[in-house]
């Protein structure tokens, strides 16, 4: 099956610094979502996009589908942004209904 | 911003005891999907639901696993005797279309087995 790789799987930040996450897909995708679970638990959906560029208030993610990456941007870092950071892909063409979840990376944002 | 609600939010259950988790995905949606993660690990695609029937199973939906839309909103996962590897994090998700849409996550349902 596809393969999906999260990059840095843990990254420790101070209150203002900017970030990027990383996530490589193994194979071409027609759905990839970016979520953020805080620390109950929650999975709270950022992002979808398959391809292009977004942007959400501080968050901004990017998709370049044909090198098979996207990147996750999160400026003026905030305590509240602390959590796990997952990626997520359902592959294109072979019918697949569930999405693939990568490892995640572990966010902590100090203040 | 409608959503997918889950009960209960947290059940402890002894093991070899059956277990009900319910979620009432988005109302317009017509795909329907549990999720698993066990503590500190990814999140797992269990099964999808689409016309009141599996549409695709992982390997770890085995027979102790089953899933119903009892009624025009309700959408169940059942497992029949729970084991300590059971507890976990389990998510229910929705979705208009089976591709090219967001997929909705409901707040998640930790299951305890003891």
């Amino acid at each position: 099956g596809i393969q999906v790789e999260q990059s840095p799987p843990d990254l420790i930040l101070q209150e203002g610094a900017n970030s990027t996450l990383r996530c490589n897909f193994s194979d071409s995708v027609n759905n990839l979502q970016w979520f953020h679970q805080n620390p109950w638990g929650q999975l709270i959906n950022l992002f979808y996009i398959p391809s292009g560029t977004k942007q959400n208030g501080r968050l901004s993610a990017t998709t370049v589908a044909t090198e098979r990456y996207s990147l996750l941007y999160i400026s003026s870092s905030q305590t509240t942004d602390s959590g796990v950071y997952f990626c997520a892909v359902l592959p294109s063409g072979g019918g697949a209904d569930g999405l693939t979840f990568g490892k995640g990376t572990h966010l902590i944002i100090q203040p | 911003e409608p959503e997918v609600t889950q009960t209960p939010s947290h059940q402890v259950t002894q093991m070899g005891q059956e277990v009900i988790l319910r979620c009432v995905p988005i109302s317009n949606h017509l795909y329907f999907y549990w999720y698993r993660q066990i503590l500190g690990q990814k999140v797992e695609f269990l099964v999808s639901f689409y016309n009141n029937e599996i549409s695709e199973k992982s390997e770890i939906f085995d027979d102790q696993f089953s899933v119903e839309r009892p009624d025009g909103s309700n959408f169940t996962l059942k497992i029949r005797s729970t084991k300590l590897e059971d507890s976990a994090m389990y998510f229910c998700a929705s979705s208009v279309r089976r591709t090219g849409n967001t997929i909705y996550f409901g707040e998640g349902s930790w299951l305890t087995v003891v």
